[in-house]
C-alpha cells in the first residue's frame, strides 16, 4: 500500500522559530510537493521537486524553503516562523516525469500553529 | 497565481438531492483532475480527464471536461451522507495547482 508519511500531526511553535516538517513516502516517486492548506483559499502549492536536490517555487514560496537529500524525502523549512503561517501543510508524491496524468497521494497533513 | 477558479465555495443539501461543482480556468488545459476531502482527512485522487468533451462515471459521480478544456464539472446524483466533504479539481501538469475547493454538507 503506497503511503506518504508526515512526521508530525501537529505542532505548536512560537514567532521566530526555525520550524522542519518533513515528508517520506515510499513509493520511489520523483516528484514531491508542499501545500498548504487554509479555510476558503483550497491547496497553494509552496515548492515542489522533480528529482533529488531540484527544487522550483510554487505560487506561494515566501518565508519558505525546502531540502531534496534523498529521493524519498522532502523537507520544508520555515526559517522564522511568523503567525501568518499558522496552517494546515500538506505533502504530496506523484510518478515520475513526464507523467502529467499522475497522481497525486498525499499524506495526513501537519497542523502548524504560530503563536 | 496558477490557482482555478471553483465554485461554489459551500453547498448544503438535502439527502438525496443532486449536487454540482465547477470548475473554471483562464487558459486551456491538458488535463484535470478531481480529489476528495472528507473532514478531518487528506484529498484523494478520484479521476483525471484528458481529452476535449470527455465525460467519466463512478457510480453516482458524473465528470465532464469541456469542449474548450477550460472548464470541468462534477456531478453527484442522489447524494448521501458519505459524499460529505470538500471536491477539490485540479490542474494536471508537472506542478498541479487545486482550486479553491467545494465544502458538501449532506442533510439527512
Amino acid at each position: 500500500d503506497v503511503k506518504v508519511t508526515q512526521s508530525s500531526r501537529y505542532l505548536v511553535k512560537r514567532t521566530g522559530e526555525k520550524v522542519f516538517l518533513e515528508c517520506v513516502q515510499d513509493m520511489d516517486h520523483e516528484n514531491m510537493f508542499w501545500y498548504r492548506q487554509d479555510p476558503g483559499l483550497g491547496l497553494r502549492l509552496i515548492y515542489f521537486s522533480y528529482d533529488v536536490k531540484m527544487k522550483e517555487k510554487g505560487d506561494i514560496p515566501e518565508g519558505y524553503s525546502v531540502s531534496r537529500e534523498k529521493k524519498e524525502r522532502f523537507s520544508l523549512i520555515l526559517e522564522s516562523a511568523s503567525t501568518n503561517q499558522t496552517s494546515m501543510y500538506l505533502c504530496a508524491s506523484s510518478r515520475p516525469r513526464p507523467a502529467n496524468t499522475g497522481e497525486l497521494f498525499f499524506g495526513e497533513g501537519s497542523r502548524l500553529t504560530v503563536l | 497565481g496558477q490557482q482555478v477558479m471553483q465554485i461554489p465555495q459551500y453547498q448544503h443539501v438535502q439527502e438525496g438531492e443532486d449536487f454540482t461543482t465547477y470548475c473554471n480556468s483562464s487558459t486551456t488545459l491538458s488535463n484535470i483532475q478531481w480529489y476528495k476531502q472528507r473532514p478531518g482527512g487528506h484529498p484523494v485522487f478520484l479521476i483525471q480527464l484528458v481529452k476535449s468533451g470527455e465525460v467519466k462515471k463512478q457510480k453516482r459521480l458524473t465528470f465532464q471536461f469541456g469542449e474548450a478544456k477550460k472548464n470541468s464539472s462534477l456531478h453527484i446524483t442522489a447524494t448521501q451522507t458519505t459524499d460529505v466533504g470538500t471536491y477539490f479539481c485540479a490542474k494536471g501538469g508537472n506542478q498541479f495547482y487545486f482550486g479553491t475547493g467545494t465544502s458538501l454538507t449532506v442533510i439527512p
